[in-house]
């Protein structure tokens, strides 16, 4: 019940492309859902994040699209661009107190491929 | 902000050999930290979290071990390290207050 399910594991767009970027939950108690970006070598950046308040969250280029009642978020890159070519990992939460951890399930993890 | 440092940034053991990797953070008192591993081409494997001086908890048994001297110092330590231990370190923290978790930039152990 604690997973999350990433999909797909990879993904090859061209350059303009809309690359999306599935997860799936079970767990109803998740209620923060962030997504991180990771370059090969470097540590995961936090890219974006949502709460189920609301269906859609924009931020430059990237927009989460949320759905409470199917337990799925997903991850759209707009206009994408060779320098989006990454790893990307959606990730959920349950309102955990500081002394419970505050830990994070993570996807599996989707690697993006953007062709020039 | 939160800035997190980890080092050494890259590292090749022996078998067999100990290891001790060192994360600090700074712009934050009293976070929540975290040690992952992460394989190669893999997912993140949360192994340790700590939510205070001392406190550590282990999520998956293994040959290593956590410690957390000072509030924003978390060390990984093995005394012997085996070839599985190979991987990508990565610490994390979730500041006070805050949800957000951030994660620093790794350090690269081989093990041989």
């Amino acid at each position: 019940q604690q997973q999350v399910k990433q999909s797909p594991q990879s993904l090859i767009v061209q350059k303009g492309g809309i690359p999306i970027i599935n997860c799936a939950y079970e767990n109803t108690a998740f209620d923060y859902f962030p997504w991180y970006q990771q370059f090969p070598g470097k540590g995961p950046a936090l890219l974006i994040a949502i709460r189920p308040d609301v269906s859609e969250k924009k931020e430059g280029r990237f927009t989460i699209s949320f759905n409470k009642s199917a337990k799925q978020f997903s991850l759209h890159i707009m206009d994408s661009q060779p320098g989006d070519s990454a790893t990307y990992f959606c990730a959920a939460s349950t309102p955990q107190s500081k002394a419970a951890g505050n830990k994070l399930t993570f996807g599996g993890g989707t690697r993006v491929l953007v062709k020039p | 902000s939160q800035t997190i440092h980890q080092w050494p940034a890259t590292l090749v053991q022996p078998v067999g050999s100990p290891l001790s990797l060192e994360c600090t953070v700074e712009g934050t008192s009293n976070p929540n930290l975290y040690w992952y591993r992460q394989a190669a081409g893999r997912g993140l494997q949360l192994l340790f979290y700590s939510v205070g001086i001392g406190q550590i908890s282990s999520e998956v048994p293994q040959n290593l071990s956590a410690s957390r001297p000072q509030d924003r110092q978390f060390i990984l330590s093995s005394k012997k390290l085996l070839l599985s231990d190979s991987g990508f370190y990565l610490c994390a923290c979730r500041g006070t207050p805050g949800i957000e978790q951030y994660f620093g930039p790794g350090t690269r152990l081989t093990v041989t």
